[in-house]
């Protein structure tokens, strides 16, 4: 099974507001990242939080990281039509040997 | 950069052939991932490379499957013979560093296995 989870799966709003995914994995972790996948893309990578970090910014993008809940969440504020895509969460696990692990992801649309 | 490059981009092919997908990553990169993404099962790493060599294979499905990086700019993915269920996009990816940067993704190949 997958090392993250994203909950929601599908999550759907209006342009301007607040969109927030969230991500549980399951071991220790030496980082977490966040990609977006946009229709018949590849995956880009959005921002990564190492296991001592507990929020980063990176633009409208916001990121915390909870390790005693194994948990991540990404919020992107003041939506735009084309922050639809997928998001997926992905975890080095510290066992793992540097491979990245993703979960299902959400599926993210912005209404104009 | 031109970013992580593969192709082909679609792939149809009857069950029983051989198939290649090939993969060029990020020149100065040194670690290379092959996933394969379907509904179903989600994105899953199928093998990567650190510096050439093979690190991890086991998430490939079977010994229909086999990848190679014979240098540091180029790899390939082999599927024979191929069988429907293998019908995915398959992405490949590179990083500077494994485990501490992140990963930079091709537009993945579409295949069709009939």
């Amino acid at each position: 099974s997958q090392q993250g989870e994203e909950d929601p799966q599908a999550l759907s709003i209006q342009e301007g507001e607040n969109a927030t995914m969230n991500c549980s994995y399951k071991t220790s972790i030496n980082n977490l990242q966040w990609y977006r996948q946009n229709s018949g893309r590849g995956l880009v990578h959005l921002i990564l939080i190492r296991s001592n970090e507990r929020e980063k910014h990176s633009g409208r993008l916001r990121v915390t990281l909870d390790t005693s809940k194994k948990s991540s969440s990404l919020l992107i504020t003041a939506s735009r039509a084309a922050d639809t895509a997928s998001y997926f969460c992905a975890t080095d696990a510290s066992s793992g040997a540097g491979k990245s692990t993703f979960g299902d992801g959400t599926t993210l649309t912005v209404k104009p | 950069d031109a970013g992580v490059i593969q192709s082909p981009r679609h792939e149809v092919t009857e069950m029983g052939q051989e198939v290649t997908l090939r993969c060029k990553p990020i020149s100065g990169h040194n670690s290379l991932f092959w996933y394969r993404q379907t509904m179903m099962r989600g994105l899953e790493l199928l093998i990567y490379f650190n510096n050439n060599v093979p690190i991890d294979d086991s998430g490939m499905p079977e010994d229909r499957f086999s990848a190679k990086m014979p240098n540091a700019s180029f790899s390939t993915l082999k599927i024979q013979p191929s069988e429907p269920r293998d019908s995915a996009v398959y992405f490949c990816a590179s990083s500077s560093e494994t485990g501490l940067s992140p990963l930079h993704f091709g537009n993945g190949t579409r295949l069709t296995v009939t």
